[in-house]
């Protein structure tokens, strides 16, 4: 009954080589999200999709984007991978874009840089 | 811009005893606060959260604590079990967008 879900869990990719991480819902949710978590720190938020509409935090360095095509999936493309870019990725989902609404987080995807 | 950071970054307690995580954030534009569990290999997990015009909420368990004047938060939690052992995260939220702190460790011995 998994409601957020991430694949693949763990992903090792070579510097500069790009990479694909995948989140998908199960709970219809509007809104999915983006977060990066370092080792030992907490997560930072990168992006959200409300719906279609794509939202970039300003501090997200350019190497990142984001692909929705459904409702239930979303990607991160991470384009010329850094060896700072190693992390734990996190998707989350929110029913709506609103104050206080509940964020479901995935398990995360743990990206090692080599 | 919001800040929100804890005052430990560990904690150990025993098996039984209450347990006590702080937090302090810097920005009073926060309309609410959100405390998250975050086990090794897992996503943060909801705990409680509470509305910045709120200074108690209580849960199963757990109890949050805001002071506006001092601008702290805490996450009291009674009776504290080895299934509670993880990370414990709190994060100010303005609209969607969560700031979430660096964590705090708790481990609990038996």
């Amino acid at each position: 009954d998994a409601m957020v879900i991430q694949n693949p869990r763990y992903q090792v990719t070579q510097f500069g080589k790009p990479v694909t991480l995948s989140c998908s819902q199960t709970l219809n949710h509007n809104v999915m999200y983006w977060y990066q978590q370092k080792s030992s720190q907490a997560p930072k938020l990168l992006f959200h999709y409300y719906d279609k509409d794509f939202n970039n935090e300003a501090d997200t360095p350019d190497n990142f984007q984001s692909r929705r095509p459904n409702t239930s999936f979303c990607f991160l493309d991470i384009r010329s991978p850094g060896l700072g870019d190693a992390a734990m990725y996190l998707c989350a989902t929110s029913r709506e874009r609103v104050r206080g609404n509940e964020q479901y987080f995935g398990p995360g995807t743990r990206l090692t840089v080599t | 811009g919001e800040s929100v950071g804890l005052h430990l970054p560990t904690l150990s307690v025993q098996e039984g005893d209450n347990s006590i995580i702080n937090c302090a954030y810097s920005n009073s534009a926060s309309d609410y606060f959100i405390w998250y569990k975050q086990e090794s290999g897992k996503g943060p997990q909801f705990i409680i959260d509470i509305r910045s015009n709120m200074d108690k909420r209580q849960g199963q368990r757990v109890t949050v604590l805001l002071n506006k004047t001092v601008k702290h938060l805490s996450l009291q939690i009674a009776a504290t079990q080895p299934g509670d052992s993880a990370v414990y995260f709190c994060a100010g939220g303005s609209n969607y967008k969560l700031t979430f702190g660096k964590g705090t460790l708790l481990t609990v011995n038996p």
